[in-house]
């Protein structure tokens, strides 16, 4: 059974900051793994995917890595702004039938950007 | 424009009710999700569908029935409302197994 553990649970940073969030999975077999934004009283926004035969993902100041053997994936975010404030969820997913992915959540790190 | 739209946003109600969320998505997905997010904020599966047939179905109590009319809409349907299903019930859509998009989410508060 796949197991989703993220650290920190809770991050603040000054604004301009480069940080790591971090991810580890219990479960290699994994089909793909995501990285979500979520905000207070909001739904989830997908931020990226990484497919389990690539080793990372970059879109914008995000770079998500993934590393199956160790079981760990990092987003990381450059130049943080206080936008970023939010909190970040990873998801791994496997094969459930079909078109079908499970998705098993971390519990999160909530990111507070300090202005 | 919303792709993935659960309604309502708020439900409300006493111990014992009978209530359906709603959940449409208009990106031509072939599977849609249920997922339920408790207070401390941990996201877990309940039920998945692909193409109208129930692919997921987790350890869920059966008073929670989902209802697939098509494969753009899955509703949740939940008999006999007890105090733990107060929680955030989010839908989801996917195509192929790529990304799965969600809704904004409805807040069940049982009283």
């Amino acid at each position: 059974k796949q197991e989703v553990t993220q650290i920190p649970a809770a991050l603040s940073v000054p604004e301009g900051e480069n940080l790591v969030l971090n991810c580890s999975f219990t479960d290699s077999a994994i089909y793909n793994l995501q990285w979500f934004r979520q905000d207070p009283g909001k739904g989830l926004t997908s931020l990226l995917l990484i497919q389990s035969s690539q080793r990372e993902q970059t879109s914008g100041r995000l770079n998500a890595s993934l590393d199956k053997s160790s079981g760990r994936s990092t987003l990381y975010i450059a130049a943080s702004q206080p936008g970023d404030s939010a909190t970040y969820l990873c998801a791994g997913s496997r094969v459930s039938s079909g078109s079908a992915r499970q998705l098993t959540f971390g519990s999160g790190t909530q990111l507070t950007v300090l202005p | 424009d919303t792709a993935v739209s659960q309604t309502p946003k708020y439900l409300v109600t006493q111990m014992g009710n009978d209530k359906s969320i709603k959940c449409e998505q208009n990106l031509g997905h072939d599977t849609m999700y249920w997922y339920k997010q408790d207070s401390k904020k941990f996201l877990k599966i309940m039920f998945s569908y692909n193409n109208k047939e129930l692919i997921i179905n987790e350890t869920v109590p059966n008073r929670f029935s989902p209802k697939s009319p098509d494969k753009a809409h899955l509703n949740l349907h939940i008999n006999s409302l007890e105090l733990g299903d107060s929680a955030v019930y989010f839908c989801a859509s996917s195509l192929e197994g790529n990304i799965q998009y969600f809704g904004a989410g409805t807040r069940l508060s049982v009283l």
